[in-house]
């Protein structure tokens, strides 16, 4: 079947470094993203990885392993702004191009 | 500005009677998505539209309509609402239909039928 897994919640520290897993189980794949949604707001676009390895943007990056159906989502230098959900999608090419998403890390950042 | 437009952003309603909530972008995407949000259940997908008049069901398409008359604009129509349909919806879009996971959302519809 298609699952994708992430952490429910997760605790860091204003300044330091957050790094949010996602495993999948698909029957295709054809792209993994992150998205960030804020509380009470739309999901906003951050990264897709389609082969392995990082992805840097910013103070953002992205990892994928096809082989290990992982990735994980690295934040440095948190801000308080960056408390919000991060969703883990992957767009399952077996079938028909679907996106399948986590159900969402709710990231808490501390001062 | 590139953007994905929702209206209205919140609605109470009552169970049976009729409603639209629109969705328009101004980026010329061709596919279009709504989805629902729920605590604990994510984002769950809807209808979409690969392009004008083609749209397809989603996960959770009962209680829901579509149409795709033009490029910009996918309504989402909820014939006869029942409380379960109170959730935040959103309407999202991407350039083209192999590039669907990269998606423009819109602001939200907070619906709330009693």
């Amino acid at each position: 079947g298609q699952n994708i897994d992430q952490p429910t919640e997760m605790t860091a520290t204003e300044g330091a470094i957050v790094q949010i897993n996602c495993t999948y189980q698909t029957s295709g794949f054809n792209g993994l993203f992150w998205y960030q949604q804020h509380a009470g707001e739309a999901p906003t676009f951050l990264s897709y990885n389609v082969l392995d390895g990082l992805e840097e943007k910013g103070r953002f990056s992205s990892f994928l392993s096809r082989s290990k159906g992982y990735s994980y989502l690295l934040l440095k230098e948190l801000q308080m702004k960056d408390s919000a959900s991060y969703l883990c999608a992957v767009n399952d090419a077996g079938n028909n191009r679907k996106l399948i998403w986590g159900l969402g890390t709710s990231l808490a950042v501390n001062p | 500005e590139a953007q994905v437009t929702q209206n209205p952003r919140y609605l109470i309603t009552v169970t049976g009677k009729k409603l639209t909530v629109t969705c328009s972008q101004n980026m010329n995407h061709e596919y279009m998505s709504w989805y629902r949000q729920d605590p604990g259940l994510g984002l769950r997908q809807i209808y979409y539209s690969m392009n004008v008049e083609v749209t397809d069901k989603g996960d959770v398409p009962e209680g829901y309509k579509v149409s795709r008359k033009e490029k910009r604009n996918f309504p989402l129509i909820l014939e006869s609402p029942s409380p379960n349909q109170t959730s935040l919806y959103f309407c999202a879009s991407a350039r083209d239909s192999r590039n669907t996971g990269e998606l423009f959302f819109g602001e939200g519809s907070r619906l709330t039928v009693l």
